[in-house]
């Protein structure tokens, strides 16, 4: 079954502890994203990444790190979680940029994190 | 910068009736797509309907169905014979310049589904 995977689903955490939420995909994609979802604001990408060793900031990258080792893992790093960073957040993927009908963008069931 | 704005925090709707979420998107693109996406109280994201921008004709899924005017770049989902379990938070997206792989979403409307 085509999934992407995220862990942990739920976290509660204090400022200034590291995390790491991973994400992983099983359908060898090249392109993946991390989005943060906030009331009111909908969804916005945090970093992406187009292949392996390729990331790049997107929207909101302020207090995030990502690495991309592997093809299908792609983590998100906290070095110093701050409680601005409290939200829900989503690892997306697709083959390409997700536009065409066999190109569709793949979201993770989320990831809900408080930051105390 | 590429916006989408939807402009309804909130919509309800009676079971069997038809409902209509609106969405105005602004790009600088000549291709590109438009998306909506259905979150249900579990959190999945998931993809309801796609529009290409070059395609005049207006995508429909079953019950849903868009409304794309691309002078005015309106782009309203409407959803027919409404069903308890279409309530959900809808957002509507569009994908971003570059090679980012970025969707760019709206705010988000949340549809209530009365009995």
């Amino acid at each position: 079954e085509a999934q992407v995977t995220q862990n942990p689903r739920y976290l509660i955490t204090v400022t200034g502890k590291k995390l790491t939420v991973t994400c992983s995909q099983n359908m060898n994609h090249e392109y993946m994203s991390w989005y943060r979802q906030d009331p009111g604001l909908g969804l916005r990408q945090i970093y992406y990444s187009m292949n392996v060793e390729v990331t790049d900031k997107g929207d909101v990258p302020e207090g995030y790190k990502v690495s991309r080792k592997e093809k299908r893992n792609f983590p998100l790093i906290l070095e110093s979680p701050s409680p601005n960073q409290t939200s829900l957040y989503f690892c997306a993927s697709s083959q390409d940029r997700g536009r065409g009908t066999e190109e569709t963008q793949y979201f993770g069931p989320g990831t809900r994190l408080l930051v105390l | 910068a590429q916006t989408v704005t939807q402009s309804q925090p909130e919509m309800s709707v009676q079971e069997a009736e038809t409902v209509t979420l609106s969405c105005t998107y602004d790009t600088s693109e000549s291709d590109y797509y438009l998306f909506w996406y259905k979150q249900p109280p579990s959190r999945q994201m998931i993809l309801v309907i796609r529009q290409e921008a070059y395609k005049q004709q207006n995508a429909t899924e079953n019950r849903f169905s868009v409304n794309f005017q691309k002078a005015a770049k309106s782009f309203s989902l409407k959803i027919s014979d409404s069903q308890l379990g279409d309530a959900a938070m809808y957002f509507c997206a569009s994908d971003g310049s570059g090679n980012t792989g970025k969707l760019i979403f709206g705010q988000g409307t949340t549809l209530q589904v009365k009995p």
